[in-house]
């Protein structure tokens, strides 16, 4: 079936990098993205990869992806106290209405 | 340029009592979706729609109704509010394709 799998916490020290990682299931999703939520926020779009890509770098947020064993990542670099918040991985389904399957959410606290 | 727009951010319902969750989006969208976040649960989706004058079921549609009148407004409403919808709401827009722009949210109680 659909699923997308996230672990649910990371604690990172300030000035480090962050890794969060997410697995999904359909094989033929398009588009893979990243949303980050801040509390008491909606959801905004971090950035998002293509299927055919293998990484995308935009400032300080690498998206690498590995179609072959269903694995997206978020790398932060320089992590900061901004950065504190949830971040939802979401695969797109080909076909139907741009239907995306999220994952639960992985809560990112960044400490001094 | 407000993207999406929910009204009410907050809400106090009794038990039994209807209300409706207005959503409206400026970016001449097809599609729009309503979700609910629980905690530990990630976003479950209840309703979409297509179109202007289309609904469908999402994953968690019961207790739960919707209306597409026009194309920038996504209203989801509650008949008779029952306490296990106790929730986060979050409207979301899309075109086809493309990803989501959601609204911030209307945090419901209902006791």
């Amino acid at each position: 079936g659909e699923d997308v799998e996230q672990s649910l916490f990371l604690s990172v020290r300030e000035g480090d990098s962050s890794v969060i990682n997410c697995t999904y299931t359909d094989s033929s999703s398009t588009y893979l993205y990243w949303y980050k939520q801040e509390p008491g926020a909606g959801l905004q779009l971090l950035t998002y990869i293509f299927s055919n890509m293998d990484m995308k770098q935009d400032q300080r947020l690498t998206v690498l992806l590995n179609k072959k064993d269903k694995h997206l990542s978020l790398r932060i670099a320089d992590t900061q106290t901004g950065d504190s918040a949830i971040y939802f991985c979401a695969e797109s389904l080909s076909g139907g209405y741009n239907k995306l399957i999220f994952g639960a959410g992985t809560r990112l606290a960044v400490h001094p | 340029n407000a993207g999406v727009t929910q009204t009410p951010k907050f809400r106090v319902l009794k038990t039994g009592q209807s209300m409706t969750l207005l959503c409206a989006q400026d970016m001449n969208h097809e599609y729009m979706y309503w979700y609910r976040q629980d905690p530990g649960m990630g976003l479950r989706l209840i309703h979409y729609s297509v179109g202007e004058g289309t609904t469908a079921k999402g994953e968690v549609p019961d207790g739960y109704n919707v209306s597409r009148l026009k194309k920038q407004n996504f209203l989801l409403g509650l008949e008779s509010a029952a306490p296990s919808q106790t929730s986060v709401y979050f409207c979301a827009s899309s075109s086809a394709g493309g990803g989501y722009t959601f609204g911030s949210g209307t945090r419901l109680t209902v006791v």
